[in-house]
């Protein structure tokens, strides 16, 4: 099994532009999470979604939106990248219990230049 | 919904066995409590997690206090590739906050050789 796979691990944008990040998950689960990471510091929840069709706000949802159409992904977007977007995405998921494993990515760098 | 407390760093010999603490005095009676790691540059990846009786699997074992106000995450011999953030988190057992994993700032642990 893959796992968690995120698209594209890499990306510069410039001020403005519009990007979607991708996350793919193989593992049948319910819930799925969006996080950024700046350095030095824990990670932060943007949106998260806890099935097909449903997703709601984390802690930093500003500026991001999402979208669950299908099970298995979870799409982040930057309508007008922002330098304060610059920063490490990570996607995870895991299933519908708490006291479950949660599976991570490893990550896409960003770069709003 | 509940914090934790963990100490910003901490040191640790190679093949020593490593305590990492975290306070969570506000803990109510059905939180899990998890651990995960998160090595260089690299996503975060699950550790462990319980409930009230200790736990143990190959990776760590978890000590959970009588009165769960407090755990410790024991590394048994600790190796350099061992050297990560370690977040300590709560998860409700029902409710909305049982959807989301909150993560703070995290014990990052160096491994001596």
């Amino acid at each position: 099994n893959a796992g968690v796979t995120q698209t594209p691990k890499f990306r510069v944008l410039k001020t403005g532009q519009s990007m979607t990040l991708l996350c793919a998950q193989d593992m049948n689960h319910e819930y799925m999470y969006w996080y950024r990471q700046d350095p030095g510091m824990g990670l932060r929840l943007i949106h998260y979604s806890v099935g097909e069709g449903t997703t709601a706000k984390g802690e930093v949802p500003d500026g991001y939106n999402v979208s669950r159409l299908k099970k298995q992904n979870f799409l982040l977007g930057l309508e007008s990248a922002a330098p304060s977007q610059t920063s490490v995405y990570f996607c995870a998921s895991r299933p519908e219990a708490p006291n479950t494993e949660a599976f991570f990515g490893q990550g896409t760098r960003l770069t709003v230049v | 919904d509940a914090k934790t407390t963990q100490p910003n760093s901490m040191e640790s010999n190679e093949e020593e066995p490593v305590h990492l603490p975290c306070n969570h005095s506000t803990i109510s009676g059905t939180d899990y409590i998890h651990w995960y790691r998160q090595l260089p540059s690299q996503g975060p990846e699950y550790v462990i997690h319980g409930l009230t009786s200790n736990v143990n699997n190959r990776m760590a074992s978890l000590a959970i206090a009588e009165d769960r106000k407090s755990s410790t995450l024991i590394l048994h011999r600790a190796t350099l590739r061992d050297a990560a953030v370690y977040y300590c988190i709560l998860t409700p057992y029902s409710g909305a906050g049982s959807y989301q994993l909150t993560f703070g700032k995290g014990t990052k642990l160096s491994v001596i050789p």
